[in-house]
């Protein structure tokens, strides 16, 4: 049973423009969202959360959106550069973190 | 020191072997983990530490042993391995358990002959 799902296996946008990475969960017991960045050969990287309380939470180019009625979050970041390029996993938490499938983002020069 | 440093980076094992995965931080976090991540996979979890003490185990099969000696220490002690045990191994650690943000290390890459 996948609580939490990220359906695009990969996104390509070009740079500088917007890129928007969506999340789904089932769970409602979950009350804080997080957003992690994963490079080859690297561990993730914890890139921006929010808690189910706020609907949104922004740090520079980052931005995450939350609809709770939806159980669906993004991540927005804008203007997308080409160091971002990487997979993006979702993660959720109640008891312990749940992470999505993740997206493969490459932002194309 | 905001690191978790994993050793050794690449390990090949036979299936007989005995090994150990070693995973050290100094940020003075409480809780540590351990991952298991497949190609094109999430990471899963396997173990949570908190406070030395284990305090999740999810149902791994125990030729996976951990073990916490301190607080800034995490091994993973292998045994008997199979073939689809090969995977990514990521250590993790959080200020404490329920600390949602997680700090990983560059993983252990782990094959099984």
């Amino acid at each position: 049973d996948q609580q939490v799902k990220q359906n695009s296996p990969s996104l390509s946008v070009q740079e500088g423009r917007i890129s928007i990475l969506n999340c789904d969960y089932t769970n409602s017991m979950f009350d804080y969202f997080l957003w992690y960045k994963k490079y080859p050969a690297e561990g993730p990287t914890f890139l921006i959360s929010i808690s189910s309380i706020k609907d949104k939470n922004e740090d520079g180019r980052f931005t995450v959106f939350l609809n709770k009625s939806a159980k669906h979050l993004s991540l927005h970041i804008v203007p997308s550069q080409p160091g971002d390029s990487a997979v993006y996993f979702c993660a959720a938490l109640a008891q312990k973190l749940v992470f999505g499938q993740g997206t493969r983002l490459t932002i194309n020069p | 020191d905001t690191e978790v440093t994993q050793t050794p980076k690449h390990l090949v094992m036979g299936m007989t072997n005995k090994k150990s995965l070693k995973c050290e931080q100094h940020m003075g976090h409480r809780a540590m983990y351990w991952y298991k991540q497949k190609a094109k996979k999430p990471p899963e979890l396997m173990f949570v530490y908190s406070y030395e003490k284990l305090s999740i185990n999810e149902s791994v099969p125990s030729r996976f042993s951990p073990e916490c000696p301190n607080s800034s220490l995490l091994n993973l002690h292998l045994h008997a391995l199979q073939p689809e045990d090969s995977a990514l191994y990521l250590c993790a650690s959080s200020l404490g358990r329920g600390y949602e943000k997680l700090f990983f290390g560059s993983g252990t890459q782990l094959s099984v002959l």
